[in-house]
C-alpha cells in the first residue's frame, strides 16, 4: 500500500466551478501537509503548507486537514483557465522525508 | 521568494555518457534534493543532502552520485546514461527545521539517446 494516495484525474470542470481535490494517507506520524501545482514541463510550485488538523485560506485556495480520518482536500473557488494543472499533495513528519501523492491532472474548461 | 535554478531546461545525451545536472539555491537552505518523476510513478527520491560534503540515498541511488562541495551548489552524476535514465530531475531544497515545505526547480527534462 503506498503511503500517499491521490486519484490521478484528469479532472475536467467549467470555469467558475468550485473544485475538490482530496488524498489519503496512512501514517499517523505525518504532520505537515503541502499542496503543490505543476505546469506542463514546469516544476512543482507550493501552494498551500499547513501544519496538523484545520483548515487554511489563501484566495480562492483552501486547505483542509483531517488527521482523523488520515484525509487531506484542496478546494479552489471561482476555478479559471489558468488553474489547469496537475495539483500534488505532499506531507511529511518530523524529519526532512516527504512523501508525495502521484497527482491529479485539472483542466477547467472557458 | 526561494529562487532555485537548474542550469539546463532540456539536455539530450548518449548512453554511455557521464552527465552532471547542476542545481543552485540562493536561500542559504541547509537540505537539498534529487528526484526523477515519471509519468505514473510520481515523484522519487534519488539523493539529498542536508549538509556540505554530506548526502544520503534517497528511494532510488543506482546508477547516480551526487556532490555538494558548496552550500548553494548540488550536482546529480549519471555515471553512465542508459536510456532508463530518460526522465524529468527535479532539484528541491528546504531549511535545516524539520517540517518545513520543499521548493523546486524547474526541473531538466533529460532524454538519453
Amino acid at each position: 500500500q503506498k503511503e500517499v494516495e491521490q486519484d490521478p484525474g484528469p479532472l475536467s470542470v467549467p470555469e467558475g466551478a468550485i473544485v475538490s481535490l482530496n488524498c489519503t494517507y496512512s501514517n499517523s506520524a505525518f504532520q505537515y501537509f503541502m499542496w503543490y501545482r505543476q505546469y506542463s514541463r514546469k516544476g512543482p510550485e507550493l501552494l498551500m503548507y499547513t501544519y496538523s488538523s484545520g483548515n487554511k485560506e489563501d484566495g480562492r485556495f483552501t486547505a483542509q486537514v483531517d488527521k482523523s480520518s488520515k484525509y487531506i482536500s484542496l478546494f479552489i473557488r471561482d476555478s479559471q483557465p489558468s488553474d489547469s494543472a496537475t495539483y500534488l499533495c505532499a506531507m511529511s513528519g518530523n524529519f526532512n522525508k516527504f512523501y508525495f501523492g502521484s497527482g491529479t491532472k485539472l483542466n477547467v474548461k472557458p | 521568494d526561494v529562487k532555485v535554478t537548474q542550469s539546463s531546461r532540456y539536455l539530450v545525451k548518449r548512453t554511455g555518457e557521464k552527465v552532471f545536472l547542476e542545481c543552485v539555491q540562493d536561500m542559504d537552505h541547509e537540505n537539498m534534493f534529487w528526484y526523477r518523476q515519471d509519468p505514473g510513478l510520481g515523484l522519487r527520491l534519488i539523493y539529498f543532502s542536508y549538509d556540505v560534503k554530506m548526502k544520503e540515498k534517497g528511494d532510488i541511488p543506482e546508477g547516480y552520485s551526487v556532490s555538494r562541495e558548496k552550500k548553494e551548489r548540488f550536482s546529480l552524476i549519471l555515471e553512465s546514461a542508459s536510456t532508463n535514465q530518460t526522465s524529468m530531475y527535479l532539484c528541491a531544497t528546504t531549511t535545516g527545521q524539520g517540517g518545513q515545505p520543499q521548493h523546486f526547480g524547474d526541473g531538466t527534462r533529460l532524454s538519453i539517446l
